[in-house]
């Protein structure tokens, strides 16, 4: 069945450690995405990309970084994680930036 | 920034009431899209409007698209118990960027 996929489903992490978290989708999607939610404040945009070999900041970049290497995978990386970034990511994807996103099952950080 | 205001945070409801969500933003939107998130779920895509004024029904949800194109929104009828999680409203800006809100959490206590 074509759709996204995120791991791990959850993880609990020590503060200062590096962590990635996977993101792939097999729809053939140009664009890809990295949100976290958090209680009362919605989805907020980390980093997206638009086509493979592209990427771009969004709302709430900082700690976080992204690669597209290709147009299936989408990495995020902590690079020394923080307690404040104890939340849930969801990864998504559309065909083009004005598409309709299909979201990911999400992963639960915990960073303590 | 531009942004996409969404009311009410949340809304308990008795099972059988009505219960409307309002999205607001700041600039006019090339389009909105509507997603519902079912509790411990993913955001799942719901609709999108595009034209102005346009109204559009599925089933007993009815979505509503402005005239200026900067609100939306969502109206249940008669609610359910499978109606309860968070809908989101996402619009996307002149600069093809895609702004969600901050999400309406429906109760529906039975």
């Amino acid at each position: 069945i074509a759709g996204i996929t995120q791991a791990p489903t959850s993880q609990i992490l020590a503060a200062g450690r590096r962590m990635t978290l996977r993101c792939t989708q097999d729809m053939r999607h140009n664009a890809m995405y990295w949100y976290r939610q958090d209680l009362g404040l919605g989805l907020r945009l980390i980093h997206y990309s638009n086509t493979a070999g592209t990427t771009g900041k969004g709302e709430v970049p900082d700690g976080y970084s992204v690669s597209r290497a290709n147009t299936d995978d989408f990495p995020l990386t902590l690079a020394s994680a923080v307690p404040s970034q104890t939340s849930v990511y969801f990864c998504a994807s559309s065909e083009e930036v004005t598409d309709t996103q299909y979201f990911g099952p999400g992963t639960r950080l915990t960073v303590l | 920034g531009q942004q996409v205001m969404q009311i009410p945070q949340y809304q308990h409801v008795q099972e059988g009431e009505d219960f409307t969500t309002y999205c607001n933003s700041s600039t006019t939107l090339s389009n909105i899209q509507w997603y519902k998130q079912r509790p411990g779920g993913h955001p799942v895509f719901l609709i999108q409007l595009v034209k102005s004024g346009e109204v559009k029904k599925q089933k007993r949800l009815t979505f509503q698209f402005g005239e200026a194109k900067k609100n939306s929104s969502l109206h249940i009828t008669a609610t359910q118990t499978t109606d309860v999680g968070t809908y989101f409203c996402a619009g996307l800006t002149g600069g093809f960027k895609t702004i969600f809100g901050a999400g309406t959490r429906l109760f529906v206590k039975a």
